[in-house]
């Protein structure tokens, strides 16, 4: 099916710092999620973008929907050593509630 | 309160065995799906149910059969268990409408094939 494609894969980053991520596609989608997943645990929402050029903030967390709706992207500003999991992207093209999820994000921070 | 719940959260068996899993949800949504995570953190959707109804099947094989007694429940019974079904096998659910996309996860049930 289709897959997006996520980057970086991983990330080992300084307490502090901050983190960038992102997601693309070749074909449009109408919602870009992203989520969550601590060790042990299901994904978490963190963010939920509804409509192209959206920039939406969630605590340190800002995502935003790209102008192409082709991509999304995450950061992360002043990373701490509980933003330690791995982020997901996800997204829906049409119709339906049907996720396609990125490959993930696996974020360590080194306090 | 927990949201979607599963039950077992780990799972050890053997080949050739029939298992079962059990999800819930309390959130009165009307839409519940199974996701498998490989190895790799590939997280994959494998059915999709609205009000009691198969509303999406990804290719899956046939030994996976979901039963959805309710709303509120989402069971997946597998059979004659091969090595490569081990995965973490999430059940989520969400409220169909303009915004159903926001899906909430369980906690996953790790399930293991000797």
């Amino acid at each position: 099916g289709q897959q997006l494609n996520q980057s970086p894969q991983s990330m080992f980053i300084q307490e502090g710092e901050d983190v960038s991520m992102n997601c693309t596609s070749s074909s449009i989608f109408n919602t870009w999620l992203w989520y969550k997943q601590d060790p042990g645990e299901g994904p978490v929402l963190l963010i939920a973008l509804y409509k192209a050029g959206e920039l939406t903030s969630n605590g340190r967390l800002t995502a935003q929907f790209g102008i192409t709706r082709k991509d999304s992207f995450l950061n992360i500003s002043a990373s701490i050593p509980s933003d330690v999991g791995i982020y997901f992207c996800a997204g829906r093209r049409g119709a339906g509630n049907m996720l396609t999820f990125g490959g993930g994000t696996r974020l360590m921070v080194k306090p | 309160d927990t949201a979607v719940s599963q039950t077992p959260k780990y799972l050890v068996t053997q080949m050739g065995n029939d298992k079962s899993i059990k999800c819930e949800q309390n959130l009165g949504h009307d839409t519940m799906y199974w996701y498998k995570q490989d190895s790799k953190k590939f997280l994959k959707i494998m059915f999709s149910y609205n009000n009691k109804e198969l509303i999406i099947n990804e290719t899956v094989p046939n030994r996976f059969s979901p039963k959805s007694p309710d709303k509120a429940h989402l069971n997946l019974h597998i059979n004659s268990l091969e090595l490569g079904d081990s995965a973490v096998y999430f059940c989520a659910s969400s409220q169909s409408g303009s915004k159903g996309d926001t899906q909430y996860f369980g906690p996953g049930t790790r399930l293991t094939v000797l």
